[in-house]
């Protein structure tokens, strides 16, 4: 089956800092897809990138669609408190009712 | 945006018991729901699949006959963990798609947390 590979697993930065994670596949995606997920709840929809090559901003998220179709990166950008969290990429194929294959997570925590 | 709610959001029962999760789409049709399971410092596991009107599609080592799934209706789904024990104890979580293409964005509920003494 396929592998998934998010890193780094965890990330500690200070507020203001960018950070940077990403995600790889042993084999290929059609869409590449970030959320965060908070404790307790369930995961929110932040990206979703649809075509190879493909570069999308959502405010201070900015995620890239590996040319290969077989990795994805997510950028935040001058990070604040409210970013504290896990983030999921996942990668989702049209066959098999489109089924969603996530990462292990990034656990990002922000210190004022 | 969508919204997708799930019931309850955390239940507590004795070992043998069966507990019943619900699953709505509030804005939007779901064609399609996805039921995960997820433990503590975890990523999210997939257990199955399920179309309005359809059987659904569970994923290797998960036992059907534990875990029913119902998608009786466009905006509902609903897991039933049979004679549940300690094991089963986990975070359980719907998502939901829309009609169209099948590289529609899922959206999640906010999961439920089952404990079972």
């Amino acid at each position: 089956g396929q592998q998934l590979n998010q890193s780094p697993q965890s990330m500690f930065i200070q507020e203001g800092e960018d950070v940077s994670m990403n995600c790889t596949s042993s084999s290929i995606f059609n869409t590449w897809l970030w959320y965060k997920q908070d404790p307790g709840e369930g995961p929110v929809l932040l990206i979703a990138l649809y075509k190879a090559g493909e570069l999308t901003s959502n405010g201070r998220l900015t995620a890239q669609f590996g040319i290969t179709r077989k990795d994805s990166f997510l950028n935040i950008s001058a990070s604040i408190p409210s970013d504290v969290g896990i983030y999921f990429c996942a990668g989702q194929s049209t066959d098999s009712w489109g089924k969603l294959q996530f990462g292990a997570g990034t656990q990002v925590v922000v210190t004022p | 945006g969508a919204v997708v709610s799930q019931h309850p959001s955390w239940v507590i029962c004795k070992s043998g018991t069966s507990v019943k999760i619900e699953c709505r789409s509030l804005d939007f049709q779901a064609t399609t729901m996805f039921w995960y399971r997820q433990f503590p410092k975890q990523s999210l596991m997939l257990m199955a699949t399920s179309n309005e009107g359809s059987k659904a599609t569970y994923e290797q080592g998960v036992e059907k006959d534990k875990f029913l799934i119902n998608h009786a209706s466009l905006t509902l789904s609903t897991l039933t963990v049979t004679s549940a024990h300690p094991e089963d104890s986990s975070f359980y979580i719907c998502s939901a798609r829309g009609r169209g293409r099948l590289n529609q964005p899922q959206h999640f509920g906010d999961g439920t947390r089952l404990s079972i003494l």
